[in-house]
């Protein structure tokens, strides 16, 4: 079945690096973008950017340039969320979600997010 | 920025119809999404482009988009259906959730 598992939960201190991966199987990886979603404890959703899985072509939202890497290895059909200089305020769970816009010819159609990984727990705390 | 507004809350007597409003400005002209999210749990999708139901999503959800409101239906709520649920659109080629309602069934 098609489905997206994350790695498991992390515990960092503030100023290291964290790399997140999410794994997809049952499609086409390079058929259908992904996404990044984060959900600090008690606060609702908030969009990252995404992955152009054809060309690995990154997007990322305000607020998360500089720090924050999506990369892939279509090898394996696995995304990745690297942040750096970590902070307390970066914990939150993350979840890698695919766009059910399809892939073609380099684009990438912007529609819902129709799989959800399980979500990866960052904790930032010295 | 393009912003969404959800009712913070939205209570509904087991049986009875729930409906969870998503206001932006002028949004009748985007494509709505909405996911459940239950405690602990990831995200589903649960309506996508307005009115579409993924396999497995139950009849009893549905949507509705038009001015400036889109409208996620639960007929017949159960105690199952007591979630957060959120909306999502893209503005500007950046994806915009909504801030969240949690449904309680009583």
């Amino acid at each position: 079945q098609v489905q997206l598992v994350q790695s498991g939960s992390e515990l960092k201190k503030p100023g290291a690096s964290v790399k997140v991966s999410c794994k997809a199987s049952g499609y086409t990886f390079t058929n259908y973008a992904m996404n990044w979603v984060r959900q600090a404890p008690g606060q609702g959703l908030e969009w990252m950017g995404w992955i152009n899985t054809n060309t690995g072509n990154p997007t990322y939202a305000q607020g998360f340039t500089g720090r924050f890497v999506f990369s892939l290895d279509t090898s394996v059909s696995t995304a990745y969320l690297q942040i750096s200089s970590l902070k307390a305020e970066d914990t939150a769970v993350y979840y890698c979600a695919r766009d059910l816009g399809y892939c073609s010819g380099g684009s990438c159609h912007e529609d819902a997010f129709d799989i959800w990984g399980q979500g990866t727990m960052v904790t930032v705390s010295s | 920025s393009y912003e969404l507004t959800q009712p913070l809350s939205v209570s509904v007597a087991l049986g009875q119809t729930a409906r969870i409003t998503c206001g932006g400005n002028n949004i009748g002209s985007k494509n709505v999404h909405w996911y459940q999210q239950k405690p602990g749990q990831a995200p589903v999708l649960v309506i996508y482009r307005d009115s579409n139901r993924p396999s497995g999503i139950p009849e009893r959800f549905s949507g509705s988009n038009s001015g400036n409101t889109a409208t996620l239906t639960i007929s017949r709520a159960q105690a199952g259906d007591e979630a957060d649920y959120y909306c999502q659109v893209w503005d500007s080629s950046t994806a915009v959730f909504g801030t969240g309602t949690k449904v309680t069934v009583l």
